[in-house]
C-alpha cells in the first residue's frame, strides 16, 4: 500500500484558511486521495476525496498536484470545530481497507 | 438516516476472556470494516465484509475474528484478551460509488483489559 507523509502538527488561527499538505511520492494511477478527521473522543469523519482534478465540498477544498505526488486539504475559514487529526489516505480503487497514517493534529486558537 | 451504532460502548474484561462487539452499518450499506485505535498503534485496519464475506483483512492474530450477517450487521469477536487489546474499537460502513468509497464510523467500543 502506498503511504502519505504528513505533518505532525499545525496550528491556525481561528476564521483563518488552513493549507493541510500530505505528499504521496508513491501513488499509483488507480489510487484515489481520501482525507479523513478524528475530533476527540469520536470516531474518523470522511472529508473530501479526489482522483485528479480538484475538488470542493461543503466542509473543504482538495488541491491535487498535476503529478499527483502531494496534495492539499483547505480549510476555507477554520473554527475551534476544526480542531481535530487530519489523515490523508491513498485508496485503491479495489480494495475495502483505509491505511490510516499518523495524521498531522491541528490546533484553531481563537 | 441514521448513523453507524456500535454496542457495548464500554467494555471491562479481565485477561484470558473473550469478548464480542456489535456493528449496525448505515441502512443500504453492505460493506463493513472493523478497525483497531491505540495511542501507540494509532488507527489498524483489522478486516473487512462484504455481502456476508470477508474481503480484506489486516495484520492481526487469529484471535481476531469477525462475521457479517445477511442484514449487514458485524459482529467482531477477540478470544483469550491480552492486556494490549485495551483499544477502542470502530466500525465503518461504506457506501461505494465512482470507483471508490466513502466510509462512516460508529463512536466505537472502549475496550478495557485488566
Amino acid at each position: 500500500d502506498a503511504k502519505t507523509t504528513q505533518p505532525n502538527s499545525m496550528e491556525s488561527n481561528e476564521e483563518e484558511p488552513v493549507h493541510l499538505p500530505c505528499n504521496h511520492s508513491t501513488i499509483s494511477g488507480t489510487d484515489y486521495i481520501h482525507w479523513y478527521r478524528q475530533l476527540p473522543s469520536q470516531g474518523p469523519e470522511y472529508v473530501i476525496h479526489g482522483l485528479t482534478s480538484n475538488v470542493n465540498n461543503r466542509m473543504a477544498s482538495l488541491a491535487i498536484a498535476e503529478d499527483r505526488k502531494s496534495s492539499t486539504l483547505i480549510l476555507h475559514r477554520a473554527t475551534l470545530r476544526d480542531a481535530a487529526v487530519y489523515y490523508c489516505i491513498l485508496r485503491s480503487s479495489n480494495t475495502g481497507k483505509l491505511i490510516f497514517g499518523q495524521g498531522t493534529t491541528l490546533q484553531v486558537k481563537p | 438516516k441514521a448513523g453507524v451504532t456500535q454496542t457495548p460502548r464500554y467494555l471491562i474484561k479481565t485477561r484470558g476472556q473473550q469478548v464480542t462487539l456489535s456493528c449496525s452499518p448505515i441502512s443500504g450499506h453492505r460493506s463493513v470494516s472493523w478497525y483497531q485505535q491505540t495511542p501507540g498503534q494509532g488507527l489498524q485496519f483489522l478486516f473487512e465484509y462484504f455481502s456476508e464475506t470477508q474481503r480484506n483483512k489486516g495484520n492481526f492474530p487469529g484471535r481476531f475474528s469477525g462475521r457479517q450477517f445477511s442484514n449487514s450487521r458485524s459482529e467482531m469477536n477477540v478470544s483469550t484478551l491480552e492486556l494490549g487489546d485495551s483499544a477502542l474499537y470502530l466500525c465503518a460502513s461504506s457506501w461505494y460509488r465512482g470507483g471508490t468509497d466513502t466510509q462512516y464510523f460508529g463512536p466505537g467500543t472502549r475496550l478495557t483489559v485488566l
